[in-house]
């Protein structure tokens, strides 16, 4: 069965601290990935995906299929990026259908 | 460009009335999808709709119903209300075809009473 697993409800850093969102998934087939963010009172929006290999504000994500992982990482945390951070996989047999873990909710304290 | 606009924003309805949500992708955008986020179960998929045909629905009762006009808006249907429908219910939209970018609403904040 498709699953996202994000173990961390909530990861608490100082500013300027590095930061690693956990992200597991299980898929059998070849996984899409992705990190959507949610500001405070805003919409949920991209983040990255894996295949464009971005850094978005400083973030970045790598595919490991052996650990079937998509971690999120940041070297030095700001306090704008206190957020929602949603990890998602994208089941697309002929459809679009994300498949999203629980949350982590990231506070960046000054 | 516009983003995708959800309304009404915010509503209050009885347990047993029956609700309509509507959303209007972002222009060119023909896939909409829709999706329930509450605190307990999180987001999860209700369904996809691409050229007013549903490509898929997730697993809701028959009580979720949705439609895709020709015009690629849509709306989502609840009918006979229940407590544990209270949620925020989400928009969504892309192009159409697999992997293009899924781009969401502010959502619609449903309570039921």
């Amino acid at each position: 069965a498709q699953r996202v697993t994000q173990p961390e409800k909530l990861l608490s850093v100082f500013k300027g601290a590095p930061v690693e969102l956990k992200c597991n998934y299980s898929y059998s087939g070849s996984p899409e990935l992705f990190w959507y963010v949610q500001y405070s009172r805003q919409r949920l929006q991209l983040l990255l995906r894996h295949i464009s290999r971005e850094s978005i504000k400083g973030f970045t994500a790598d595919l490991n299929k052996g650990e079937t992982s998509f971690h999120l990482k940041k070297p030095f945390a700001q306090e704008e990026d206190s957020a929602m951070y949603y990890c998602a996989l994208l089941f697309s047999g002929g459809y679009n259908k994300l498949i999203f873990g629980a949350g982590t909710r990231l506070a960046v304290h000054p | 460009k516009a983003g995708v606009t959800q309304t009404p924003r915010y509503l209050i309805k009885t347990r047993g009335q029956q609700v309509t949500l509507s959303c209007s992708p972002i222009s060119g955008h023909r896939s909409v999808s829709w999706y329930q986020q509450t605190p307990g179960q999180g987001l999860q998929f209700l369904f996809e709709y691409f050229s007013e045909t549903q490509r898929n629905k997730g697993n809701f009762p028959g009580r979720f119903s949705g439609r895709q006009f020709s015009n690629s808006r849509s709306e989502m249907n609840v009918s006979t209300l229940e407590l544990g429908d209270s949620a925020l219910y989400l928009c969504a939209s892309s192009l159409g075809a697999p992997g293009n970018t899924i781009y969401f609403g502010e959502g619609s904040w449903l309570t039921v009473v």
